[in-house]
């Protein structure tokens, strides 16, 4: 079945770093997204990894996949106010732009203290 | 470049009405999905229009209907409105022949409130 799971929030100290976990249930999932959604946005994407993948670092973002776990994690560096955010994650079994859909986890709400 | 374009922004409706949602997407691209967000959850996948024809559904109901025009743009239909239907709807525009690689582009959503 096709289910993600994120714990809900997760409070941190600027310049500390955050870690955002999510759990998926389909093992065929192919692509895994991470979205940020500010107050009143829409989502904008933040990075990818493919399943063939165990990490993928993007400046302050570092995505670890254990798919023997179906966990995904995404971790900020030197986390800022700006930070501030609800994040979710997404799974796609096919590429969402060649017809796959993305199911989405439940988002986590990121409060980031000065 | 305009991103992801959606109107209105916010609606309100009672109960049975109908209403329609528009989209257009980013230019370049040709397909476009529509996502519904209840309140503190997840997006949900509606379905997605490439040339012109749904080519997936999500679990949504009959209520629930779409079309793409050959601009691209595409609309939300839905009758005989819910209270359960109230939620945050979210337009996403790609390239069919592009990547995952490609970023994915969400448009700020049409908040609609049925009452």
């Amino acid at each position: 079945g096709e289910d993600v799971e994120q714990s809900l929030f997760l409070s941190v100290r600027e310049g500390d770093s955050s870690v955002i976990n999510c759990t998926y249930t389909d093992s065929s999932s192919t692509y895994l997204y991470w979205y940020k959604q500010e107050p009143g946005a829409g989502l904008q994407l933040l990075t990818y990894i493919f399943s063939n993948m165990d990490m993928k670092q993007d400046q302050r973002l570092t995505v670890l996949l254990n798919k023997k776990d179906k966990h995904l994690s995404l971790r900020i560096a030197d986390t800022q106010t700006g930070d501030s955010a609800i994040y979710f994650c997404a799974e796609s079994i096919t590429p969402y732009n060649q017809g796959g859909k993305l199911i989405f986890g439940q988002g986590t709400e990121l409060s980031v203290k000065p | 470049d305009a991103g992801v374009t959606q109107s209105p922004t916010h609606l309100i409706k009672t109960r049975g009405q109908q209403v329609t949602l528009r989209c257009s997407p980013k230019s370049g691209h040709d397909t476009v999905s529509w996502y519904q967000q209840a309140l503190g959850q997840g997006p949900q996948f509606i379905f997605q229009y490439y040339e012109e024809e749904e080519r997936q559904r999500g679990n949504f109901p009959d209520r629930f209907s779409g079309h793409q025009f050959p601009n691209y743009s595409s609309e939300l239909n839905v009758n005989a409105l819910l209270l359960g239907d109230s939620a945050l709807y979210l337009c996403a525009s790609s390239w069919d022949r592009g990547s995952a690689s490609d970023t994915q582009y969400f448009g700020p959503g049409t908040r609609l409130t049925v009452l």
